[in-house]
């Protein structure tokens, strides 16, 4: 198994881009969310998926859009990118519904930088 | 809401040293508690959990105590390997909220030879 996989490792981003971070797991796993780790603050949740075709936002979704059309794969849209985007964001997934204490897999992150 | 503090960065260690990384929490009720490892350049990695009161958690020399009484969750480990050094999360989470984790602000852990 890959686990979770993300695309890109690394981007720069001019101030009203757009782009799509990709996130792709082959566990099965119903559960994926999308998280951004910015210094001192944690990683703080921005999005997330119950099974394929249920999204709901987390504690910072303003400015990304996701869709979860396939089990496997959850993608995060920045419409117009905002220099306060500049973050790491890690993709994660963990098997079970909302309610599943399993353990979250995390990739290994997307390193973006808005100028 | 929900929030975790643990002890800022960083922290340097000789090998062999005694670590503790400090972790409290502010939550209604009695939340499941869960530290995670980063190492340079990955994604996180559940390192222990505990899921109610006086549970501890271990995994490769690590542990940690759910504390209720003191709202605390410090993690310790006896004697630390330079391939210890990453950065250490400490985080909470709610069945009822969907098991949605809530991270502190991280500590990172320098180990020197």
């Amino acid at each position: 198994n890959a686990g979770v996989t993300q695309t890109p490792k690394f981007q720069v981003l001019k101030t009203g881009q757009s782009m799509t971070l990709q996130c792709a797991q082959d566990m099965n796993h119903e559960y994926m969310s999308w998280y951004r780790q910015d210094p001192g603050m944690g990683l703080r949740l921005i999005h997330y998926s119950v099974g394929a075709g249920i999204t709901d936002q987390g504690e910072v979704p303003n400015g990304y859009n996701v869709s979860r059309s396939t089990t496997e794969d959850f993608p995060l849209r920045l419409l117009s990118a905002a220099p306060s985007q500049t973050s790491v964001y890690f993709c994660a997934s963990r098997n079970g519904g909302a309610g599943s204490t399993d353990t979250q897999y995390f990739g290994p992150g997307t390193r973006l930088t808005v100028l | 809401g929900d929030s975790v503090t643990q002890m800022e960065g960083p922290v340097t260690l000789s090998e062999e040293a005694f670590l503790t990384i400090n972790c409290t929490y502010t939550a209604t009720g009695y939340p499941s508690l869960f530290w995670y490892v980063q190492y340079p350049g990955e994604g996180l990695q559940l390192l222990l959990k505990a899921t109610k009161a006086d549970d501890k958690g271990s995994n490769k020399g690590f542990e940690a105590t759910y504390r209720k009484e003191t709202t605390s969750f410090h993690l310790e480990k006896g004697s630390v390997q330079v391939s210890d050094s990453a950065v250490y999360f400490c985080a909470l989470s709610f069945r009822a909220a969907g098991n949605k984790l809530t991270f502190g602000g991280g500590t990172r852990v320098l180990v020197k030879p």
